[in-house]
């Protein structure tokens, strides 16, 4: 079974610039997780999709992140203005309803 | 919000030394995980804990459900060069995971 994928796999950007992230859940998990790993920290959750939509998005910083699921499959993640502090890997997880998630290799971006 | 203490933060051991390593929470937690997370990939999944008190066993590894549901710890029997890496553990109720900030192994050979 292929795992959750990713990409880019890295990305330099300067600040005040845009990016965006794609991932592709495994086949058949509903719930798709979008997390941000600062170094030296564990994950923490950004977004969370069951489907199409939303179910919890608190500690995403809105005015600049924004993320779709369109057609409940494939996610993006875009930051907009990107800010020093949003250097960071980002990470992909997908789980059926009700069991563990699964991460993907993640992003690793650098804002300088 | 909800945080969960994993300690040490980092370990240096001997090749075929066993290793322990704990995580403790203010908050109950239904499910308790551990992860590993090797540089540049992201976490895998190496135990699931589902209730209190349980205790189970991944090959060299086992990991126990404390009673409380505050609590959990992994222990590594001897330990192989494969297994440098950080082991985040993660508290969970419903589908929302709360992560540790990890301890770092480092195997000497």
């Amino acid at each position: 079974e292929a795992g959750v994928a990713q990409s880019p796999r890295y990305k330099i950007i300067e600040k005040r610039q845009s990016v965006a992230f794609w991932c592709n859940p495994i086949s058949g998990h509903a719930t798709l997780y979008w997390y941000q790993q600062i170094l030296g920290q564990g994950p923490k959750l950004l977004i969370q999709f069951q489907n199409n939509g939303v179910v919890d998005d608190s500690q995403l910083p809105k005015d600049r992140f924004s993320a779709e699921r369109l057609k409940g499959v494939d996610s993006t993640l875009k930051i907009q203005p990107a800010k020093l502090e949003d250097s960071a890997v980002y990470l992909c997880a997908s789980s059926l309803l009700v069991s563990e998630q699964y991460f993907g290799p993640g992003t690793r971006l650098t804002v300088t | 919000g909800q945080q969960l203490n994993q300690s040490p933060q980092s370990m240096f051991i001997q090749e075929g030394e066993d290793v322990s390593m704990n995580c403790t929470s203010s908050s109950i937690f239904n499910t308790w995980l551990w992860y590993k997370q090797d540089p540049g990939e992201g976490p895998v999944l190496l135990i699931a804990l589902y209730k209190a008190g349980e205790l189970t066993s991944n090959g060299r590894l086992t990991a126990q459900f404390g009673i409380t549901r505050k609590d959990s710890f992994l222990n590594i029997s001897a330990s192989i060069p494969s297994d440098v890496g950080i082991y985040f553990c993660a508290g969970k109720n419903g589908n929302k995971l709360v992560f540790g900030a990890g301890t770092i192994l480092r195997v000497k050979s």
